[in-house]
């Protein structure tokens, strides 16, 4: 079964930081990868996905995502975070062909102004 | 823009009630789905549907029930609520591609609180 795991439940940073949030899934096939955001008191939205092609895929706001097929990761980066990237972020997983998004635990980040 | 709305955003009901959470979507997709969001434990898949009057187990089905009559509404069903699903209720669905999966566009959210 797809699973996927969020290595960071809770990471707290200042203004200007890099950023990066780990993601791993097991699964051997094929996969789509999203990162999705939920600011505050907002609807989850998504800010990256992979679907096949260059494996740096970059989202809004400034994020990037690396897929490395051989470490089953699809980590979230940003150079230079600002405080109103507060929010979680969740990695989800979907394998080929199959009908169901799976989602890891979530990552709260926290920024420092 | 798509649009995935849910009837309530916060309801507050009592243990052993029947309580219905509506969700509509207005883009014709054929996929729509219901999961629970708890802190520390992230989104948890309770119910999908691929199509009118079908429907499929999630990950945590167990309490809940679901309805698809319609196709733009997905209507999930808490028999006799449970303080124990007290949670944020979240719709969710992508747009139709046969044999890919797209990303998920959710509703607001419900927050249900059952005393």
């Amino acid at each position: 079964a797809q699973s996927v795991s969020q290595h960071n439940h809770h990471v707290i940073l200042s203004e200007a930081a890099s950023l990066e949030l780990g993601c791993n899934y097991s699964y051997g096939g094929t996969v789509n990868l999203f990162w999705y955001v939920q600011y505050p008191g907002q609807h989850l939205q998504l800010l990256l996905k992979y679907f096949s092609g260059d494996p740096l895929v970059k989202g809004i706001k400034g994020f990037e995502a690396e897929f490395i097929k051989s470490k089953f990761s699809f980590n979230l980066r940003k150079p230079s975070v600002q405080w109103s990237d507060t929010a979680e972020y969740f990695c989800a997983v979907n394998a080929g062909g199959d009908d169901k998004i799976i989602f890891g635990k979530g990552t709260r980040l926290h920024i420092l102004p | 823009d798509v649009k995935v709305t849910q009837s309530s955003r916060y309801l507050v009901k009592r243990t052993g009630e029947k309580v219905f959470l509506e969700c509509v979507q207005d883009m014709d997709h054929e996929n729509m789905f219901w999961y629970r969001q708890d802190p520390g434990l992230g989104l948890r898949l309770i119910y999908f549907s691929y199509d009118v009057k079908m429907k499929e187990k999630g990950d945590i089905p167990e309490g809940y029930s679901v309805s698809r009559e319609k196709k733009e509404r997905f209507s999930l069903i808490l028999e006799s609520a449970s303080t124990n699903q007290t949670s944020m209720y979240l719709c969710a669905s992508p747009p139709s591609s046969p044999g890919l999966l797209r990303e998920q566009y959710f509703g607001p959210g419900t927050r249900l609180t059952v005393t």
